[in-house]
């Protein structure tokens, strides 16, 4: 089957470092998103990745292995504001088209 | 200003009563689809569409219905709403890559649906 596995929780303080792994099992691979959800709202992508290594925007940045088939978000120098349910995402190829499948999310708890 | 728009936002409904939730998005993007959000499941895709008149099952199609007869609208049905159909839902849509796969997801505000 197709899985993807996520920390259900993460907690940390304001300024410090935080990452949040994504393993996932899956035929027909072709990128990993991550999005960003706050209560009530709706999800907001962050980054993308569809080759192994590093992207980095701003304080947010998103690493992938294929061969590994695992890949985190780095969320530096914490804010409040980004206390929030963090999802990763792999695009799949299907017969003709292509779909996503998401992770359960992993809440992010920032604390003073 | 770009944007993905549902409605209804809230709907209490009963069970076996058809039931349409509207999508519609600016954005001239070819890619569209619907998912739920469930606690502990995350976002769960139900259809998705990669142009007018074309459309595939996702992970949890069962119970639902869509259509894609003009570019910027994506409808869902319900056919006959049962309580296991409460959930929030979510509309997306994204321009697609030159592979044809879909790009960056543009969500629409949500739509919770409660079914008694």
């Amino acid at each position: 089957g197709q899985s993807l596995e996520q920390p259900s929780e993460v907690t940390a303080v304001e300024g410090a470092i935080v990452q949040i792994n994504c393993t996932y099992q899956t035929s027909g691979f072709y990128g990993l998103s991550w999005y960003q959800q706050h209560d009530g709202g709706a999800p907001t992508f962050l980054s993308y990745n569809a080759l192994d290594g590093l992207e980095e925007t701003g304080r947010f940045s998103s690493f992938l292995s294929r061969s590994d088939s695992y890949g985190y978000l780095l969320l530096q120098e914490l804010q409040m504001k980004d206390s929030a349910s963090y999802f990763c995402a792999v695009t799949v190829t299907t017969d003709s088209w292509g779909k996503l499948q998401f992770g359960a999310g992993t809440q992010v708890v920032v604390t003073p | 200003e770009a944007q993905v728009t549902q409605n209804p936002r809230y709907l209490i409904t009963v069970t076996g009563k058809k039931l349409t939730v509207t999508c519609s998005q600016n954005m001239n993007h070819e890619y569209m689809s619907w998912y739920r959000q469930d606690p502990g499941l995350g976002l769960r895709q139900i259809y998705y569409s990669m142009n007018v008149e074309v459309t595939d099952k996702g992970d949890v199609p069962e119970g639902y219905k869509v259509s894609r007869k003009e570019k910027r609208n994506f409808p869902l049905i319900l056919e006959s709403p049962s309580p296991n159909q409460t959930s929030l839902y979510f509309c997306a849509s994204s321009e697609t890559r030159t592979s044809g796969r879909p790009d960056t997801q543009y969500f629409g505000p949500g739509t919770r649906l409660t079914v008694l």
